[in-house]
């Protein structure tokens, strides 16, 4: 079975700091691994997704992942962070062979501060 | 755009009535989902389905049962609703390719008093 594992539940940084999420998987077979972020009060909207392809993946708002097979994580960066970028984060990971959809993380809350 | 469409934001409802909660996609996708929302918990899938009248158990579905009679619409339903199902509700839609993401209505935050 597949899981998703968010390392630290709560993330401040900076305005204009290093964001860095966390992420790591357990999959029998390559998965494939995506990033979602949630505004308050909003639905899921998707921000990059790995799928075997380049292991460098840039996404929208300036955010990108890397997959590293050999320490089974898709962690999420962003140079600069901004106010705006304060959500929360999720990760998701899909198993190939399954037409069952994603098992997600459990979130990680960003809060940039001024 | 795409879009997928939940009837309600807010619900509120009393312990022991039946409730639906609707969703619709305009995106002619095969596959829809509903999760549960839960702080500290992630999403919890509870039911999908990957055509009409066809639908799997996710991993909580004791206590909601749902229905796809339409390849636009999936419904979820609170059979007896509980205090215990408060909770934000998320339907996804996606297409039948693997390599795709999902994408999400905007919730329904549901109250049983």
């Amino acid at each position: 079975a597949q899981s998703v594992t968010q390392l630290g539940s709560h993330v401040s940084v900076s305005e204009g700091a290093l964001v860095l999420l966390r992420c790591n998987y357990s999959s029998s077979v390559p998965p494939y691994l995506f990033w979602y972020v949630q505004y308050p009060n909003q639905g899921l909207q998707l921000l990059l997704k790995y799928t075997s392809a380049a292991t460098l993946v840039k996404g929208i708002n300036g955010f990108e992942a890397e997959f590293k097979k050999s320490e089974t994580s898709f962690h999420l960066t962003k140079p600069s962070a901004h106010m705006s970028d304060a959500a929360e984060y999720f990760c998701a990971v899909r198993d190939p062979r399954s037409a069952r959809q994603l098992t997600f993380g459990s979130g990680t809350q960003l809060t940039v501060l001024p | 755009d795409v879009k997928v469409t939940q009837s309600s934001r807010y619900l509120v409802k009393r312990t022991g009535e039946k409730v639906f909660l609707e969703c619709v996609q305009d995106m002619d996708h095969e596959n829809m989902f509903w999760y549960r929302q839960d702080p500290g918990l992630g999403l919890r899938l509870i039911y999908f389905s990957y055509d009409v009248k066809m639908k799997e158990k996710g991993d909580i579905p004791e206590g909601y049962s749902v229905s796809r009679e339409k390849k636009e619409r999936f419904s979820l339903i609170l059979e007896s609703a509980s205090t215990n199902q408060t909770s934000m509700y998320l339907c996804a839609s996606s297409p039948p390719g693997l390599s795709g993401g999902a994408f999400f209505g905007q919730g329904t935050r549901l109250t049983v008093v």
